[in-house]
């Protein structure tokens, strides 16, 4: 049973545009919600989290918005930059321990 | 700054072999966590540990074993390797009470 979902594989946006990326969740459970950043043969790094409290936080070009009723969440990233292009994991985590989804890869196009 | 390092990039086993998989971190990190990463299944949780001496089974703790007999240090051991173990093998620690994990760049691991 795969808890949190990202059903979209990868997603190609130009530079300076938005990019969406979402994701869903079963287990209500979870306390809070966080985004990885992903390189090829490079660990995730942590980009940004949001509470189950919150509807959104935001850190520079990123922001993340939760819709609990919905069990949802997107990262929205404003503008777009070749740099961003990498693979995203949306994880959701209760008692220390996260659950990850399947990941988005994301290309930002010049 | 936050540094989880793995004592391999790269390594290539070959069928029946013991393998040791090690993880360091330096941030006095209660947690520590292994997983591997597979396409199209991401990051799935092997075994996790909260403190020297304990482990906890993740989700596909199958053919796995661990062993953190020191706080900055949490090994992975495949026990009789076999090809469907071949992965991508990513560490990552966390403070206790914390959700955020900081991770060590992975050790791709081909079992021949």
């Amino acid at each position: 049973d795969q808890q949190v979902k990202q059903n979209s594989p990868s997603l190609s946006v130009q530079e300076g545009r938005i990019s969406i990326l979402n994701c869903d969740y079963t287990n209500s459970m979870f306390d809070y919600f966080l985004w990885y950043k992903k390189y090829p043969a490079e660990g995730p790094t942590f980009l940004i989290s949001i509470s189950s409290i919150k509807d959104k936080n935001e850190d520079g070009r990123f922001t993340v918005f939760l819709n609990k009723s919905a069990k949802h969440l997107s990262l929205h990233i404003v503008p777009s930059q070749p740099g961003d292009s990498a693979v995203y994991f949306c994880a959701g985590g209760t008692a220390s321990k996260l659950t990850f989804g399947t990941g988005t890869r994301l290309q930002v196009t010049l | 700054d936050v540094k989880v390092t793995q004592s391999s990039r790269y390594l290539v086993k070959r069928t029946g072999e013991k393998v040791f998989l090690e993880c360091v971190q330096d941030m006095d990190h209660e947690n520590m966590f292994w997983y591997r990463q597979d396409p199209g299944l991401g990051l799935r949780l092997i075994y996790f540990s909260y403190d020297v001496k304990m482990k906890e089974k993740g989700d596909i703790p199958e053919g796995y074993s661990v062993s953190r007999e020191k706080k900055e240090r949490f090994s992975l051991i495949l026990e009789s390797a076999s090809t469907n173990q071949t992965s991508m093998y990513l560490c990552a620690s966390s403070l206790a009470g914390t959700d955020t994990q900081y991770f060590g760049p992975g050790t791709r691991l081909t079992v021949l």
